[in-house]
């Protein structure tokens, strides 16, 4: 079972660049969302998304920008990355409702971004 | 008030310990409460769900007090693979990820 698949695990650029990581899942999730995690602050909220075409701005949305062309997929734009974007940055998915099944989060393993 | 407070650790307990921990939060509106466990450069994990009216998986006890906006995860007979971050979770009304908070983690270490 896929699951949560985010790349890359591990990437090193240069303040001002730009990237995208990747997230995919593979069980028909309508929410998605991102989170950064920084020694000491715990999980943020960056952005999600409640299906196709929807997506909102969380707790930490500045220097990010997002897109949800499909389902499956949720990627996450640094548009000119900075030090403080140094962070571990996890993708999450899960059903709709507030049923318990809705209510479990899946993760992706992580991306560990540093930004020099 | 910080909206979901846990203490930070580190417990550090023997095998075979029971250990407790607690995590408040500061909107009353809330209402779904969890316990996620993180391993070391790993992701989160769903641990369990927090019912009101308490509930038990195993050696993992989860108690809610809604009155003083409380929550508390036990577990008994602390084995060495219980070594890891437990996460408080909290979500407020409404079925979307916007309303998730998470606490910064408890971190747990069993020793030998």
């Amino acid at each position: 079972n896929a699951g949560v698949t985010q790349t890359p695990k591990f990437q090193v650029l240069k303040t001002g660049q730009s990237m995208t990581l990747q997230c995919a899942q593979d069980m028909n999730h309508e929410y998605m969302s991102w989170y950064r995690q920084d020694p000491g602050m715990g999980l943020r909220l960056i952005h999600y998304s409640v299906g196709a075409g929807i997506t909102d701005q969380g707790e930490v949305p500045n220097g990010y920008n997002v897109s949800r062309s499909t389902t499956e997929d949720f990627p996450l734009r640094l548009l000119s990355a900075a030090p403080s974007q140094t962070s571990v940055y996890f993708c999450a998915s899960s059903f709709t409702g507030t049923g318990t099944s809705g209510n479990t989060i899946y993760f992706g393993e992580g991306s560990w971004l540093t930004v020099v | 008030r910080k909206e979901v407070e846990q203490d930070p650790g580190p417990f550090n307990v023997p095998e075979g310990a029971t250990v407790a921990f607690n995590c408040t939060y500061s909107n009353s509106a809330s209402q779904s409460f969890f316990w996620y466990r993180q391993d070391c450069r790993k992701e989160p994990k769903l641990l369990m769900s927090v019912y009101s009216s308490g509930n038990e998986d195993g050696r993992f006890t989860a108690q809610l007090n809604r009155a003083s906006q409380y929550i508390s995860l036990l577990i008994r007979d602390s084995k060495l693979s219980d070594s890891a971050t437990y996460l408080c979770v909290v979500k407020a009304s409404g079925g979307s990820q916007g309303n998730l908070i998470f606490g910064k983690g408890t971190k747990l270490s069993v020793k030998p």
